[in-house]
């Protein structure tokens, strides 16, 4: 039942490394985000896909993909590991103007 | 660019406390403007919002009031209780895609 969920929960890996994380929403909303979260709890949008179409993409090192399938699905790989990406990553998704619904967050730990 | 200022925390407080927390804003335009809140260990949920001047958005207590001439959006309740700790972020959007410009976050810690 829940909104937006993601996978996994929690990932640890080592430096240089590729990963991906999944998120889907059942919510039938439009727009789907990507948010990165550091230690010091501070949010930064990293994507957005509107239906499958990217419309936002912040300064993110290239190592960082986002691929929509589908308007339900925003995934995230991440190539080449390192240590300074350790962090909670959130994926969101809303209709457009809309109240930002949040999964559990991604802590993704590099070693 | 958009931009979103709030208290730096952690703010500890006993239960049944007052609470105050400061958000200021920098946008073009007229922004909406948000209160998230992030429990321990789960992502962000809304507390409340406000889409135009003079609006209160109130929810579990807690209000906010969209205060165009001072740029604020500083949230209040009146008696904290423990199960109100949690991170509270404040937020604008001023776009047509709903994108959020957070503030840093404020730890509430309440104590028995």
């Amino acid at each position: 039942d829940t909104a937006v969920s993601q996978t996994p929960k929690y990932l640890v890996t080592q430096m240089g490394n590729d990963k991906s994380i999944k998120c889907e929403q059942n919510l039938g909303h439009d727009t789907m985000y990507w948010y990165k979260q550091d230690s010091k709890k501070f949010l930064k949008i990293m994507f957005s896909y509107n239906n499958k179409e990217l419309i936002i993409n912040e300064t993110v090192p290239n190592r960082f993909s986002p691929k929509s399938p589908d308007k339900a699905h925003l995934n995230l790989h991440i190539n080449s590991l390192e240590l300074g990406d350790s962090a909670v990553y959130f994926c969101a998704s809303s209709q457009i103007t809309g109240e930002l619904f949040f999964g559990e967050g991604s802590r993704l730990t590099v070693l | 660019g958009d931009s979103v200022t709030q208290m730096e925390g952690p703010v500890t407080l006993s239960e049944e406390a007052c609470l105050t927390i400061n958000c200021t804003y920098t946008a073009t335009g007229y922004p909406s403007l948000f209160w998230y809140v992030q429990y321990p260990g789960e992502g962000l949920q809304l507390l409340l919002k406000a889409t135009k001047a003079d609006d209160k958005g109130s929810n579990k207590g807690f209000e906010a009031t969209y205060r165009k001439e001072t740029t604020s959006f500083h949230l209040e309740k009146g008696s904290v209780q423990v199960s109100d700790s949690a991170v509270y972020f404040c937020a604008l959007s001023n776009s047509g895609y709903s994108t959020l410009t957070f503030g840093k976050g404020t730890m509430l810690l309440v104590s028995p």
